[in-house]
């Protein structure tokens, strides 16, 4: 069955620190994987996703994320956060051979929040 | 970009009423739309699946008569709580999947039943 993990709850940085917010898949083929961030109340936007091609991709705000299939991982990384940053951050699988248009299944999500 | 309006934001309703919960794609057509369900600190759990013109496909453990999806066009989609409960207290989200946007999701129902 496919399965999201988001190993750290809550996270904590210091405005202008790095980050990496970490997230595990469990899949039997290619998976489709997707980052999104919610503000509090909001709905969902996406930061970015990894169909193929470039395992490295780039996202809006400065947001990276590498595609690692042997570690059936896929972090998000930024380099340095801004306050604006702090909010929830969830990574998303999506159905097999679905493409853009099948379910996704999401891990339990990140709080992120930045010290100033 | 790609827009879903999602209606209303807020909604508080007695217990034993219905409320109906609205999705709509503003400049694209949605191949389907999903339902999402999120609890305060938690994750968004899928309720159910819409194709236009057909029936829900409603996830294990969600009560289809109690939550009614109707797809009725490629741009709309509702979600009726019916016989709300303060259980059924929530936080409410929609999707809607296309090939060419992806999924864009609306910003959301917080629906409190007292």
């Amino acid at each position: 069955a496919q399965s999201v993990t988001q190993p750290d709850i809550h996270i904590t940085v210091s405005e202008g620190a790095s980050l990496e917010l970490r997230c595990n898949y469990s899949y039997g083929a290619t998976p489709y994987l997707f980052w999104y961030v919610q503000s509090p109340g909001q709905g969902l936007q996406l930061l970015l996703k990894y169909f193929s091609g470039d395992t490295l991709v780039q996202g809006i705000k400065g947001f990276e994320a590498e595609f690692k299939r042997s570690q059936s991982s896929f972090n998000l990384r930024k380099p340095s956060v801004h306050w604006s940053d702090a909010a929830e951050y969830f990574c998303a699988v999506g159905a097999m051979g679905s493409g853009n248009t099948g379910k996704l299944i999401f891990g339990q999500g990140t709080t992120l929040q930045v010290k100033p | 970009g790609a827009v879903v309006s999602q209606h209303p934001s807020r909604v508080i309703c007695k217990s034993g009423t219905s409320v109906k919960i609205e999705c709509r794609s503003l400049d694209f057509q949605a191949t389907t739309m999903f339902w999402y369900r999120q609890f305060p600190k938690q994750s968004l759990m899928l309720m159910a699946t819409s194709n236009e013109g057909s029936k829900a496909t409603y996830e294990q453990g969600v009560e289809k008569d109690k939550f009614l999806i109707n797809h009725a066009s490629l741009t709309l989609s509702t979600l009726t709580v019916t016989s709300a409960h303060p259980e059924d207290s929530s936080f409410y989200i929609c999707s809607a999947a296309s090939a060419n946007y992806g999924y864009t999701f609306g910003s959301g129902t917080r629906l409190t039943v007292v």
